[in-house]
């Protein structure tokens, strides 16, 4: 069975555009959360989707959003980049709500100049 | 407000000892505990879990112990092999809603052959 998915691996913009992230889950996943890993802050929760409707929302500002499609696919978008937002964006899925059944993918490494 | 705390930011072991790693959270309404592994360019992978209910959950070489009146839990690793130097995530979740899973801030093992 095939991981998650995401795309593009790497990505430079510059302050005040906007981006984009495109996470696929493990097929039959229909539950998709993102994080923002920065060093010394962790792995920060954005928010999780779940058959489209997002019902968890991390303490991100409102540039930070995203959707679910129908066929679970997530994206998420961030407008008026700043510096501070250069981070590795981590995208899970998990088949139930168990924590432990969460898997990873390899991340969007993003940096904005 | 960082729920979950891992003070030490990295830590190097010799191949064969124990490595002990930390983790402290805040919120008392944590009832699972998890640690993850993240190698560099790839996603954390879950690597082993305890409920409050337990105080210590073995996996092979990795055990880990959780003090509910001291909200606090380690990972032990015995004995310490060179791939398992990486970094270590430490994460909580509560059993209501949703089980958002809390990160904390990571360490870097670096075990030294």
């Amino acid at each position: 069975k095939a991981g998650v998915t995401q795309t593009p691996r790497y990505l430079i913009k510059t302050r005040g555009q906007q981006v984009t992230l495109s996470c696929s889950p493990i097929s039959g996943h229909r539950s998709v959360s993102w994080y923002q890993q920065t060093p010394g802050q962790g792995l920060q929760f954005l928010f999780e989707y779940f058959s489209e409707t997002q019902r968890n929302k991390g303490n991100f500002p409102g540039r930070f959003s995203g959707r679910q499609f129908s066929n679970s696919r997530s994206e998420m978008n961030v407008s008026t980049l700043e510096l501070g937002d250069s981070a590795l964006y981590l995208c899970a899925s998990r088949l139930t709500s168990a924590p432990y059944e969460q898997y990873f993918g390899p991340g969007t490494r993003l940096t904005v100049t | 407000d960082q729920q979950v705390k891992q003070n030490s930011p990295s830590l190097s072991v010799q191949e064969g000892r124990i490595s002990i790693l930390n983790c402290d959270y805040t919120n008392s309404m944590f009832d699972y505990f998890l640690w993850y592994k993240k190698y560099p360019a790839e996603g954390p992978t879950f690597l082993i879990s305890i409920s409050s209910i337990k105080d210590k959950n073995e996996d092979g070489r990795f055990t880990v112990f959780l003090n509910k009146s001291a909200k606090h839990l380690s990972l032990h690793i015995v004995p310490s092999q060179p791939g398992d130097s990486a970094v270590y995530f430490c994460a909580a979740s509560d059993s209501g809603g949703y089980q958002k899973v809390t990160f904390g801030t990571g360490t870097k093992l670096q075990v030294i052959p």
